[in-house]
């Protein structure tokens, strides 16, 4: 069965760099999503992401945050300068196009585990 | 803006028997969808089951099912004959009916512990 794929598993950086994070979507997905879990907190909405340009972000996707589609497989989240409360498990997901089973559903990633020293 | 409230911080069953998590949410929209997401330790997120909100009947996978009340906002998830793998933390979820691009909104979570 296809499934999303994410990488690194699990990432430390110093307080201030910049780390890219990296999943591939489902092959004939075309609408793509970040979700951020802080630990031990809920599951929290990044961005979604569709057709080349951001389709909806929340207020935590600031100016340090950015996605890009840089080929036909890859979906990545740049943090620019990580600071200690960027500390959380981020997981992708993607959905099918409607017309395809279940349109409304989303499929997640195992995640990345970003620890920010 | 909708919001997802699971009252339940953490629930215990005995293994066989059955539980009922609790999620209620809030939304001025007629078209939705719920979820309930598993998070096992491994934090991986894992899809139980889902409601499309114009469906009256409840849906039913396997040990799972959920009680949906459209007029309560109440989405109960029941889990039948509980296993030691059900052991996990579970997440209602609310996705907006319109558009395609409708993010995910989370309840904070119940963890279930199941005892042997």
């Amino acid at each position: 069965e296809p499934e999303v794929t994410q990488t690194p598993s699990h990432q430390v950086t110093q307080m201030g760099q910049e780390v890219i994070l990296r999943c591939v979507p489902i092959s004939n997905h075309l609408y793509f999503y970040w979700y951020r879990q802080i630990l031990g907190q809920k599951v929290e909405f990044l961005v979604s992401f569709y057709n080349n340009e951001i389709s909806e972000k929340s207020e935590i996707f600031d100016d340090q945050f950015s996605v890009e589609r840089p080929d036909g497989s890859n979906f990545t989240l740049k943090i620019r300068s990580t600071k200690l409360e960027d500390s959380a498990m981020y997981f992708c997901a993607s959905s099918p196009i409607p017309g395809q089973p279940n349109p409304y559903e989303q499929y997640f990633g195992p995640g990345t585990r970003l620890t920010v020293t | 803006a909708q919001t997802v409230t699971q009252s339940q911080p953490e629930m215990s069953v005995q293994e066989a028997e059955t539980v009922t998590l609790s999620c209620t949410y809030d939304t001025s929209e007629s078209d939705y969808y719920l979820f309930w997401y598993k998070q096992p330790p491994s934090r991986q997120m894992i899809l139980v089951i889902r409601q499309e909100a114009y469906k009256q009947q409840n849906a039913t996978e396997n040990r799972f099912s959920v009680n949906f009340q459209k007029a309560a906002k109440s989405f109960s998830l029941k889990i039948s004959d509980s296993q030691l793998g059900d052991a996990a933390m579970y997440f209602c979820a609310y996705r907006t009916g319109s558009g395609n691009t409708g993010k995910l909104i989370f309840g904070q979570g119940t963890t279930l512990q199941v005892k042997p």
